[in-house]
């Protein structure tokens, strides 16, 4: 049973577009969180989140949005798609704490053409 | 935030032991070390974390200088699975965030040699 599951795996669109990536976890945690992996394979955090504050890391542009159903789901909402998009996008989740583990989805490879 | 300073990349033979080393001279008292690691194609990994004092678990050791400004990560055996980007991360946050962020820097890529 995976921890944390994103979905799609992969996913390709035209620019300008408007796309939606997933992620789910069953582990009861109350923080999620969504970082971008770009070519360079640098992972920088894009969003931390939980049911009462949301941390937007300032240099994601307002095109991207997370959006939270209910605690186990943070969903990547992503408006006019661009080239530099591109990337493969990580979701994860924790429990409050310096000392707790977080654990990592599997990833979504997005490709903007 | 606190920096971490770690090799760009590390060699080992297989089944020898394997010691990543991680630089963080600006941590705070309240922060905590976290090692991660990403095979290739995967999302990062869970390996260990610490405070002050030596940590063990089934996957690796870590080792925590006196002074914190530096720590360790021990992989007692290495094998061809164990070959991925190695992190080293200061985990801080304070009580408004809610979060405590994990901040990744370039890490260390550890190759395994048959």
């Amino acid at each position: 049973d995976t921890a944390v599951s994103q979905t799609p795996k992969y996913l390709v669109t035209q620019m300008g577009n408007d796309k939606s990536i997933k992620c789910e976890q069953n582990l009861g945690h109350d923080t999620m969180y969504w970082y971008k992996q770009d070519s360079k394979k640098f992972l920088k955090i894009m969003f931390s989140y939980n049911n009462k504050e949301l941390i937007i890391n300032e240099t994601v542009p307002n095109r991207f949005s997370p959006k939270s159903p209910d605690k186990a789901h943070l969903n990547l909402h992503i408006n006019s798609l661009e080239l530099g998009d591109s990337a493969v996008y990580f979701c994860a989740s924790s429990a409050i704490g310096r000392n707790t583990e977080a654990f990592f989805g599997q990833g979504t490879r997005l490709t903007v053409v | 935030d606190a920096k971490t300073t770690q090799p760009n990349s590390m060699e080992s033979n297989e089944e020898e032991p394997v010691h990543l080393p991680c630089n963080h001279s600006t941590i705070s008292g309240t922060d905590y070390i976290h090692w991660y690691r990403q095979l290739p194609s995967q999302g990062p990994e869970y390996v260990i974390h610490g405070l002050t004092s030596n940590v063990n678990n089934r996957m690796a050791s870590l080792a925590i200088a006196e002074d914190r400004k530096s720590s360790t990560l021990i992989l007692h055996r290495a094998t061809l699975r164990d070959a991925a980007v190695y992190y080293c991360i200061l985990r801080w946050g304070y009580s408004g965030a809610g979060s405590y962020q994990l901040t990744f820097g370039k890490g260390t890529k550890l190759s395994v040699i048959p």
